[in-house]
Parts: structure tokens; sequence; C-alpha cells
């Protein structure tokens, strides 16, 4: 399975653009980059994906380097109900036609007012 | 849309007793998946169901844990006995099977086994 390397915490300024790194150095040329949070006592949610172009929405941008050995994920103006953990998942194929994906331990995101 | 649900949201138990827990997918998922969450670790997959068939169980202990999902909807979880290092939340999601394979989390089960 392809692993996922992320920092186990950060701090970010309220109002600031928050940009969670994500490295992903064995990830294969199928295989997506997705992108979970979880606030507290809640179960995880889904923010985005993306295979090799860069990706936004409502809620986030994902910028995948060109290699896609990383990826960076980008909340351009961060509010406190952002704290969370952020987890970077690389989404493997199983055979059948079936995906897993493999959650680590994330990225702890605190929003300083 | 109804998102997925999760009963009971709290369960305790002693050691060695029996516990079960129930999921209802969002309507139209094929895919369920149930997982263990312990404190301060990310979402560890027990099993993932294909509709009522069972695609990956290969971090299930099943010596004590058990899962079915009859109809390819409603799921519950079981564990036989329980053991105090089973004290985790356990989160069921589900997704449909396309190319996206977004999965949907409930709010978890929170257990703790004294």
């Amino acid at each position: 399975d392809a692993k996922t390397t992320q920092p186990p915490s950060m701090d970010c300024a309220e109002g600031r653009a928050a940009n969670l790194p994500c490295n992903h150095s064995t990830i294969s040329g199928n295989e997506y980059v997705y992108w979970y949070r979880q606030i507290h006592s809640q179960g995880p949610q889904y923010i985005i994906h993306g295979l090799k172009n860069n990706e936004t929405n409502e809620m986030a941008s994902l910028i995948i380097t060109e290699d896609r050995k990383s990826s960076t994920l980008i909340l351009p103006h961060a509010t406190l109900r952002d704290t969370a953990v952020y987890y970077c998942i690389v989404r493997v194929s199983l055979s059948g036609g079936y995906q897993k994906v493999t959650f680590g331990i994330g990225t702890k995101l605190q929003v300083i007012p | 849309e109804a998102g997925v649900a999760q009963s009971p949201r709290y369960k305790i138990i002693e050691k060695r007793q029996s516990v079960a827990f129930w999921c209802n997918p969002i309507s139209g998922h094929a895919t369920l998946y149930w997982y263990q969450q312990i404190l301060g670790q990310g979402p560890k997959l027990l099993i993932q169901f294909q509709n009522n068939g069972v695609v990956d169980d290969s971090q299930l202990p099943k010596d004590r844990f058990s899962a079915e999902r009859l109809k390819g909807v409603d799921s519950t979880l079981k564990i036989q006995p329980a053991k105090l290092e089973d004290s985790a939340v356990y989160l069921c999601a589900s997704s449909l099977w396309d190319r996206t394979d977004t999965q949907y989390f409930g709010p978890g089960t929170r257990l703790t086994v004294l």
C-alpha cells in the first residue's frame, strides 16, 4: 500500500490560509489522493480528492506535484471550525475493482483566534 | 439526503460481555465499511462489504468479532467476548460503488470495556 507521511500537528491563524502537506512517494500511477478531516467526536468527513491535476471545491484546494510524490491541501481562509485532524490517504485498488483506503495518524490542525 | 445512522452512540460493558452495533448506510450505497478508531489513532478498517458480500476482512479479529450485512442494506458488528483493548469508537461508513468512491461516515459508537 502507498504510505503517506504528514506532520503530526500544525497551527494556523484564523483568516489565514492553512497549507497542509503530505508525502506519498510510493504512489502508483492510478492511485488517487484523498483528504478527509475529523472534527472532535465526529466521524471523518470527505474534503477533496485528485489524481494528477489540481482540484478545487467549496471546501479546499488540492495541489499535487507533477511527480505525484506529494500534495498540499489548502484551506484558503481558515476558521475556528476548521480545527480538526486532517488525513491524507492514497486509495489503493484491490482485485475485483474494489478500493481500499488506509488512514494514518493525520495532522492535527489548530486554528488560533 | 439522510446520512449514515449508527446506534447506540455510547455503550459501556464489562470484559467478557457481548455487544452489538448497528449501522444503516445512505440509501443506494452498495459499499459499507466498519472501522475501529482507538483514541489518538486514525480509523482502522475492520471489514468492507459490497452489497451483502465481504470484500476485505483481513484486519477483523475473527475469533471475537463478527459482522453481517443482510439484504445488502443494514449491518451489525458484534464483539463476543469483549476485551479491555476493544475500547474504541466504532465507525460505519458507506459509499457508492463508483469512480470517486467517496466514503460517508456515521457519528460512531463509543465503546468502553471495563
